[in-house]
């Protein structure tokens, strides 16, 4: 069974700086895809990027940013000029290819402060 | 694109009574749509996956009989709570996956509902 781990409960970061969540992943599996979620106050649930496994180029949406390193299942989302909309929890996700399934990860608390 | 939308936002009811949900892709067909249940400061727990017109298919734990499913169409799917009690108590919010193109493969969130049972 897939696995994902969220390493940093919570993080915090300035307004205007850089920040990266971590996320790992366990699978046999060679064929899947990656997903980063934002669930902010609201708690709406809000897709932030996605990445196809078979893509080795890391995908970027605006501001938010993937580190892709299949070999070592790692799957860390940058978010850069951090803005105070960003506060939410953020939670990496696997689905393998033909699955209908999403595994999601505990959940990264990230706060931006002013 | 891809919007999911979810009704009610909020219900408050009575223990004993039942209680609908309902989830609508807005902008897309959807072959499939999932349901999941998040406790406070927790990840999501996904309940059931139901595809439109057959019966849905329930994580393990997840009593049936007690949360019904129906996918009557390509935009539609219901949660029915029955006889709820407090402890059933929670957000439960439903996802949507489309059919084809391009938005095919991820999921798309409602933006969940807030059931209290008294």
């Amino acid at each position: 069974a897939q696995t994902v781990t969220q390493s940093q409960p919570e993080m915090s970061v300035q307004e205007a700086e850089t920040v990266t969540l971590s996320c790992t992943y366990d699978t046999s599996e060679s064929n899947y895809y990656l997903f980063w979620y934002k669930q902010p106050p609201s708690r709406q649930m809000i897709l932030v990027i996605r990445q196809e496994a078979y893509k080795q180029q890391n995908a970027t949406e605006n501001r938010f940013s993937v580190n892709f390193q299949k070999a070592a299942k790692s799957f860390s989302l940058k978010i850069s000029d951090s803005q105070l909309g960003d506060t939410a929890m953020y939670f990496c996700a696997f689905m393998k290819r033909g699955s209908e399934k999403l595994v999601f990860g505990k959940g990264t608390k990230l706060t931006v402060n002013p | 694109g891809a919007v999911v939308s979810q009704h009610p936002s909020w219900v408050i009811c009575k223990s004993g009574t039942s209680v609908k949900i309902e989830c609508r892709s807005l902008d897309f067909q959807a072959t499939t749509m999932f349901w999941y249940r998040q406790f406070p400061k927790q990840s999501l727990m996904l309940m059931a996956t139901s595809n439109e017109g057959s019966k849905a298919t329930y994580e393990q734990g997840v009593e049936k009989d007690k949360f019904l499913i129906n996918h009557a169409s390509l935009t539609l799917s219901t949660l029915t709570v029955t006889s709820a009690h407090p402890e059933d108590s929670s957000f439960y919010i439903c996802s949507a996956r489309a059919s084809s193109g391009s938005l095919e493969e991820t999921q798309y969130f409602g933006p969940g509902t807030r059931l209290l049972v008294l």
